[in-house]
């Protein structure tokens, strides 16, 4: 079975302050790990993933997440905060593997960003 | 491009009846997925596609709920005799046909029963 824990409903930072928000996961072998966006009434977004190698992943509009596999944490991270980041994050992950099978992903409950101005 | 495409976006049916939701998914994207979204959750797996064959319906919470995707394309999920508790948002996702890549998503579509 594989979960994943965001342990805050809600973060708020005020615009241009540092960002992070956390996620913490449970995987039978190796994680393959992913951030995505969710602004209203939309889909979810891809934001970046961790398969192999740099423990520090950057992905898209600044955003970057740090893999620590002692801590089985993947926190989503950004320097300097926009207005704009507000939105609703969910980190996910599925066990990594190479052959046939369901590659679906399961998903932590949320992190409702604010960047107050 | 295009991205993957949901119909109708917006659904509201009367408790028993029959609904279908439709996904367009991304050009040369083998695998296909959807995802059940309730309020205040992330998504939940449902059922996933490689090509025309469903190789994965864990997570359809009853037999009211099918999903086809006859010709590995267009996909349909159809819910039989709603229930209020179906009320959701359906998501529908594509991606290549690897472990490693990020699943692209739809808008999704809000179904209520009334």
């Amino acid at each position: 079975a594989q979960s994943v824990a965001q342990p805050e409903d809600q973060v708020n930072v005020a615009e241009g302050n540092p960002l992070t928000v956390k996620c913490t996961y449970s995987v039978s072998g190796n994680p393959y790990l992913f951030w995505y966006v969710q602004y209203p009434n939309r889909g979810l977004q891809f934001l970046l993933k961790y398969i192999t190698g740099d423990n520090l992943v950057k992905g898209s509009y600044g955003f970057e997440a740090e893999f620590n596999k002692s801590q089985t944490s993947f926190h989503l991270k950004k320097p300097s905060a926009l207005v704009s980041d507000s939105a609703l994050y969910f980190c996910a992950v599925r066990v990594a593997y190479s052959g046939a099978g369901s590659y679906q992903l399961t998903f932590g409950k949320g992190t409702k960003l604010s960047v107050i101005p | 491009g295009a991205g993957v495409s949901q119909s109708p976006r917006y659904k509201v049916a009367k408790r028993g009846q029959d609904v279908a939701l439709r996904c367009d998914p991304i050009s040369g994207h083998v695998s296909l997925f959807w995802y059940q979204q309730a309020l205040g959750q992330g998504p939940e797996f449902l059922t996933y596609f490689q090509n025309e064959a469903q190789l994965d319906k864990s997570g359809l919470p009853s037999d009211r709920f099918f999903a086809e995707r006859p010709e590995g394309s267009v996909s349909t999920l159809k819910i039989q005799r709603t229930q209020q508790e179906d009320s959701a948002v359906y998501l529908c996702a594509s991606s290549f046909d690897r472990a490693n890549q990020p699943q692209h998503f739809g808008d999704g579509t809000r179904l209520s029963i009334l």
